[in-house]
């Protein structure tokens, strides 16, 4: 059964803290994505990768970087969090062929206060 | 401004019958169309896809129509089960301006399906 697992499923940071989210796939993906969810807004790309090393901004990569050092692995780094960035936090991945069938993890949902 | 729209943020069904979901979008070089299942505490789970050079594509219980004159696609599960409640998210495929594909995400919509 294939999977995306991401490290948390709730998170509480405090403004200014550094924040990890952490997502291993274990399908062999080349791409992975991590999109933002917020009501009325849908889910929107924040970052993806199509390869080991590589990356590229999505619609709204401000206030946050990312990493993928090794193919199973992608993580979102918050530098400094802040408070509008409270949401539900969802990654995902796919293969080069069939890249928009996107395979979700549970979602991390963070709360910054 | 919103190039992927599902007006109908809910909708009910009786079991047995057929559940119609609709999506209408606004690029016309979109060039797949999908449609992911979301249930509560989830990840979301791609359900079914369509090229844009096609106007039909069934799986199973699954269908989903594109109308590209109309620039509208809809989604019919025929017979509705409860496990179908979910939400349902249209989504569409375009290229961005690094000339790599993303997806373009409706807002979904919240089926219920009545035993």
């Amino acid at each position: 059964d294939v999977k995306v697992t991401q490290s948390s499923r709730y998170l509480v940071k405090r403004t200014g803290e550094k924040v990890f989210l952490e997502c291993v796939q274990d399908m062999d993906h080349e791409n992975m994505f991590w999109y933002r969810q917020d009501p009325g807004l849908g889910l929107r790309l924040i970052y993806f990768s199509y390869d080991v090393k590589m990356k590229e901004k999505g619609d709204i990569p401000e206030g946050y970087s990312v990493s993928r050092e090794k193919k199973e692995r992608f993580s979102l780094i918050l530098e400094s969090a802040s408070t509008n960035q409270t949401s539900m936090y969802l990654c995902a991945s796919s293969s080069l062929g069939r890249w928009y069938e996107q395979y979700f993890g549970p979602g991390t949902r963070l709360t910054v206060t | 401004d919103q190039q992927v729209k599902q007006n109908s943020p809910s909708l009910s069904v009786q079991e047995g019958r057929i559940s119609i979901l609709n999506c209408d979008y606004t690029n016309s070089m979109f060039d797949y169309f999908l449609w992911y299942k979301k249930y509560p505490a989830e990840g979301p789970t791609f359900l079914i896809s369509i090229s844009s050079i096609k106007d039909k594509n069934e799986d199973g219980r699954f269908t989903v129509f594109l109308n590209k004159s109309a620039k509208h696609l809809s989604l019919h599960i025929v017979p509705s089960q409860p496990g179908d409640s979910a939400v349902y998210f249209c989504a569409a495929s375009a290229f961005n301006a690094g000339n790599n594909r993303k997806l373009i995400w409706g807002l979904g919509t919240s089926l219920a399906v009545n035993p």
